[in-house]
């Protein structure tokens, strides 16, 4: 079975700070899909990203960054020069292409804290 | 105007009363689908569309029940709330299974 583990629960860090958030990702397909998203207080979910299982390039998008390593089954999530804008929590999903139809596994979330 | 709108955005019922979610979307998509989300937990399904004759259990449907009136309206449906119940509740819209969902900003249920 699919599954997506967030093992950190809460960060917090200063203004202007980098920080990673980890996601690691158990399937045993060979097609598939990752997706992040973010959940700021005002509660709803705004998609970031989407990374297919055979595209390996990392990605920049503004402050965001993303790290796709298939090797160690984990897809981070890394903003440089935080904001307290991003504070918020922030979900790993993941898709398989066979199995239950349109499954999207998320993890737990971590919750980020910037602080002034 | 949001793409995706969730009716109400909060409700407080009782304990066995029936209760009806409803999403409605604009951008057009076929698939649609609903989950919930609990503290810790994060988002679990509760059932998905594919088109208005398609519906399907998703992890977690007992107790639950939808309704896809047209392509762009799903309606979940709570047929004797329980406070277990009590969540956050979600509908998202797709284009396709491998392609990210959009979500609804969500109705706040609460089961007294």
């Amino acid at each position: 079975a699919q599954k997506v583990t967030q093992a950190q629960t809460e960060i917090s860090v200063v203004e202007k700070e980098d920080v990673t958030l980890d996601c690691v990702y158990e399937t045993r397909d060979t097609t598939y899909y990752l997706f992040w998203y973010k959940q700021p207080p005002s509660g709803e979910l705004v998609f970031l990203i989407r990374r297919n299982s055979f595209d390996e390039q990392n990605e920049i998008s503004g402050r965001y960054s993303w790290n796709f390593q298939k090797s160690t089954s984990s897809f981070n999530f890394t903003i440089t020069a935080s904001q307290v804008v991003d504070s918020a929590v922030y979900f790993c999903a993941l898709r398989e292409f066979t199995g239950t139809a349109s499954k999207l596994t998320f993890g737990t979330g971590t919750r980020l804290q910037v602080m002034l | 105007d949001a793409d995706v709108t969730q009716t109400p955005r909060n409700r407080i019922t009782k304990t066995g009363k029936r209760i009806m979610l409803e999403c409605s979307q604009t951008k057009g998509h076929d698939r649609m689908y609903w989950y919930r989300q609990d503290p810790g937990l994060g988002l679990r399904l509760i059932y998905y569309s594919f088109d208005v004759k398609d519906i399907n259990k998703g992890e977690i449907s007992d107790g639950y029940s939808v309704s896809r009136q047209a392509q762009a309206k799903f309606s979940l449906s709570l047929e004797s709330a329980i406070p277990n119940q009590t969540a956050l509740y979600f509908c998202a819209t797709s284009t396709g299974p491998s392609y990210e969902q959009y979500f609804g900003p969500g109705t706040r249920l609460t089961v007294t």
